[in-house]
C-alpha cells in the first residue's frame, strides 16, 4: 500500500537552531515528491519537487534532498517566520495523478 | 488575482442538509483535485479531474458528487451531510502532474 509518513510529528526550534524534517514512503511507481509549507487557516503552498535519488533543491533556509525511500527537508539557521506545517507528498501515476500527502511536520521557531 | 479561488470560506449547516461549495482556477491547469482536511490535519485526495474527465475517485461516499463544467471550474455537491463530513475542503489545480496550487479552503461544519 502507497504510503507517506512524516517524522517528527512537532518540532520546536529555537531561533537560528538548524534541524531536519524526514519524510520516508513507499510507493509503486513513483513520479516525484513534493514539499509544501502550510500556514493555519491556509491551503498548502509549493516549495520543491524532487525527482530522482540524488537530487537536491534549495531556497532560501530551505534544502530539500531525495533517497530511494526518504526526503528530507533540512532547515538552516530557521527564523520565526519560517514556523509552519511542512507537507510531504508523493506522486503516483496510475492512470492519473494520484498524490498521497504525509500527516505533516508541525514547526514551531522561537525569537 | 487570485489564482484558485474557493466559496465559500465558512459553511455551517445542519445535519442532513445538502451543500456545494465551488471552486474555479485562473491558472489555465489542465486538472483539478479535491482534498479533505481532517482535524488532525490529514490532507486526503478526494477527486481528480482532467480536461472535465473525472481521472481519480478515492473511497467517498456516494453522498458526494463533483462536477466540472469546464476545465477552470470544479465543484463538490454533498448530499445528506453527516456530522463526519465537518473538516477542511480543499481545491486545488495542476498543470499534468506538477505542483498543485492550493485554494484557501472551505471549513464545513454540520451540527
Amino acid at each position: 500500500e502507497d504510503q507517506v509518513t512524516q517524522s517528527p510529528e512537532a518540532l520546536r526550534l529555537q531561533e537560528g537552531e538548524s534541524s531536519s524534517l524526514n519524510c520516508s514512503y513507499t510507493v509503486s511507481g513513483l513520479r516525484g515528491l513534493f514539499w509544501y509549507r502550510q500556514d493555519p487557516g491556509k491551503g498548502p503552498e509549493f516549495l520543491f519537487t524532487l525527482y530522482s535519488a540524488g537530487e537536491e533543491k534549495e531556497k532560501e533556509r530551505l534544502k530539500a534532498t531525495l533517497t530511494k525511500k526518504e526526503s528530507f527537508l533540512h532547515i538552516t539557521a530557521p527564523k520565526p517566520e519560517d514556523s509552519a506545517t511542512y507537507l510531504c507528498a508523493v506522486q503516483a501515476y496510475t492512470g492519473g495523478f494520484k498524490t498521497i500527502f504525509g500527516a505533516g511536520t508541525r514547526l514551531f521557531v522561537k525569537a | 488575482d487570485t489564482a484558485v479561488s474557493q466559496t465559500p470560506k465558512y459553511l455551517v449547516t445542519q445535519m442532513g442538509n445538502d451543500k456545494s461549495i465551488k471552486c474555479e482556477q485562473n491558472l489555465g491547469h489542465d486538472t483539478m483535485y479535491w482534498y479533505k482536511q481532517d482535524s488532525k490535519k490529514f490532507l486526503k485526495i478526494m477527486f481528480s479531474y482532467n480536461n472535465k474527465e473525472l481521472i481519480i475517485n478515492e473511497t467517498v461516499p456516494n453522498r458526494f458528487s463533483p462536477k466540472s463544467p469546464d476545465k477552470a471550474h470544479l465543484n463538490l455537491h454533498i448530499n445528506s451531510l453527516e456530522l463526519g463530513d465537518s473538516a477542511v475542503y480543499f481545491c486545488a489545480s495542476s498543470q499534468q502532474g506538477n505542483e498543485q496550487f492550493f485554494g484557501p479552503g472551505t471549513r464545513l461544519t454540520v451540527l
